[in-house]
């Protein structure tokens, strides 16, 4: 079975520039996360989806920051204009159907420089 | 606001010796408890998952206990093994939410 597939996996771009990231869950997971982990820092939480609505977008910074998940599968998370300060790791997970009592699964995440 | 800490940051040990990894949560009420690895470089890999009402869980050598009115878990690692080189992390979901909150990680080395 394919894991949780995130692409790009490296993305070094300027300050000020827009970039994209994408994800593509495990098949038949109803629910989507999206996290950002700094340097020596356990993730967290930016938004969630079931199926293709937001249910939890409390933690994204929606001046800068945008997502979607066009008919509940795939995922885009775009972020304009970039500064410096995001630069991280960007996750993706998906679970089965959310609930709080599904195990989350973990693409490899997309490495952003921001310079 | 649930916090998460894992003690130690970082852990160093000789191949075949048996460790505990603690992570405490301030907050009780939580749906479950998880452990994740994290290898350089990459995403995390799910361990184990305790739900609420379970003490424990156990997944060949790794075994995870809960006290949740103390806010406690352990990860037993036995047997350690150089592959088992990453860093831990341990994460609660909150009672009434579905947002993982983590801890910052314990850093294993297992030196051959």
């Amino acid at each position: 079975e394919a894991g949780v597939v995130q692409s790009p996996r490296y993305k070094i771009i300027e300050k000020k520039q827009p970039v994209a990231f994408w994800c593509n869950p495990i098949s038949g997971h109803n629910t989507l996360y999206w996290y950002l982990q700094n340097l020596g820092q356990g993730p967290e939480l930016l938004i969630r989806y079931e199926n293709e609505e937001a249910v939890d977008d409390s933690q994204l910074p929606k001046d800068r920051f945008s997502a979607e998940r066009l008919k509940g599968v795939d995922s885009t998370l775009k972020i304009q204009p970039a500064e410096l300060g995001d630069s991280a790791v960007y996750l993706c997970a998906s679970s089965f159907q959310g609930g709080g009592t599904d195990t989350q699964y973990f693409g490899p995440g997309t490495r952003l420089t921001v310079l | 606001k649930q916090e998460v800490t894992q003690i130690p940051a970082a852990l160093s040990v000789p191949e075949g010796e048996n460790l505990v990894l603690n992570c405490s949560f301030t907050d009780s009420a939580i749906y479950n408890l998880q452990w994740f690895r994290q290898d350089p470089g990459k995403g995390l890999t799910s361990l184990l998952l305790i739900q609420s009402s379970q003490r424990e869980q156990t997944s060949g050598r790794l075994n995870a206990s809960l006290d949740k009115s103390s806010g406690r878990s352990t990860l037993y690692i036995a047997a350690s093994q150089p592959g088992d080189s990453a860093t831990y992390l341990c994460a609660v979901i909150q009672g009434g939410s579905e947002k993982l909150v983590f801890g910052k990680g314990t850093k294993l080395t297992v030196n051959p």
